[in-house]
């Protein structure tokens, strides 16, 4: 059972905005910074977003990040069949003093 | 060019000890700010975080395997090691290291290893 709650599926046609959902607590995102990783099949986890609403460099400003209360979203815009994959949200969580992810979310490009 | 590379044992028996390293370049241990950390996914599954080391031998691990778990760096070697004891089916997974980087002032896994599929079978 994942600390953080996503939902584990999501999809959308080329073009359109998904929004992706993180549910934490005051521990971990009401209070940290989140972060998100785009997991395409059979590879390692790709950093997309740090502290909250930050992309680093090489990431398309497709992707965007927000949080308000102890959610944290991830956003892709003009939807591509490329951005088909899992996506996890992660947290630092201050009681466990520990990181956190969530559950996942796979993202279907229809 | 930040890089990272699992290695270890792709099968242990269960009972047993797995012992996992990761070796880095493009950066060193000994520089204030850097950590590498370890993080597994069971096959179909959603990632777990492990354990973390710092630069300053700052070490964090999971509550939930703490008892289990043992991250060191040899710093000269520019490598981390990991061992869990008391290898169990459930431990089946690939493992991942991970570089900690910062930006912002936080702290955070930016790079990752191709990670490295570990079996518990008898």
């Amino acid at each position: 059972q994942a600390v953080l709650t996503q939902p584990p599926s999501a999809s959308g046609t080329p073009g359109q905005r998904v929004t992706i959902s993180c549910s934490g607590t005051s521990s971990n995102i009401g209070s940290k910074n989140a972060y998100w990783y785009q997991q395409l099949p059979g590879t390692a986890p790709r950093l997309l977003i740090y502290a909250t609403n930050q992309r680093p460099s090489g990431v398309p400003d497709r992707f965007s990040g927000s949080k308000s209360g102890t959610s944290a979203s991830l956003a892709i815009s003009g939807l591509r069949s490329e951005d088909e994959a899992d996506y996890y949200c992660a947290s630092w969580d201050d009681s466990l003093s520990g990181w956190v992810f969530g559950g996942g979310t796979k993202l279907t490009v229809l | 060019q930040i890089t990272l590379k699992e290695s270890g044992p792709t099968l242990v028996k269960p009972t047993q000890t797995l012992t996992l390293t990761c070796t880095f370049s493009g950066f060193s241990l000994s520089t204030r700010g850097v950590g590498v950390g370890w993080i597994r996914q069971p096959p179909g599954k959603a990632l777990e975080w492990l354990a973390l080391i710092y630069w300053d031998d700052d070490k964090r691990y999971s509550p939930s395997l703490r008892t289990r778990l043992t991250i060191t760096k040899d710093t000269s070697k520019n490598q981390v090691v990991l061992t869990v004891t008391t290898m169990d089916p459930v431990d089946t997974a690939t493992y991942y290291c991970a570089h900690i980087g910062s930006g912002s002032g936080n702290y955070y896994f930016d790079q990752w290893g191709q990670g490295t599929l570990v079996t518990v079978s008898s």
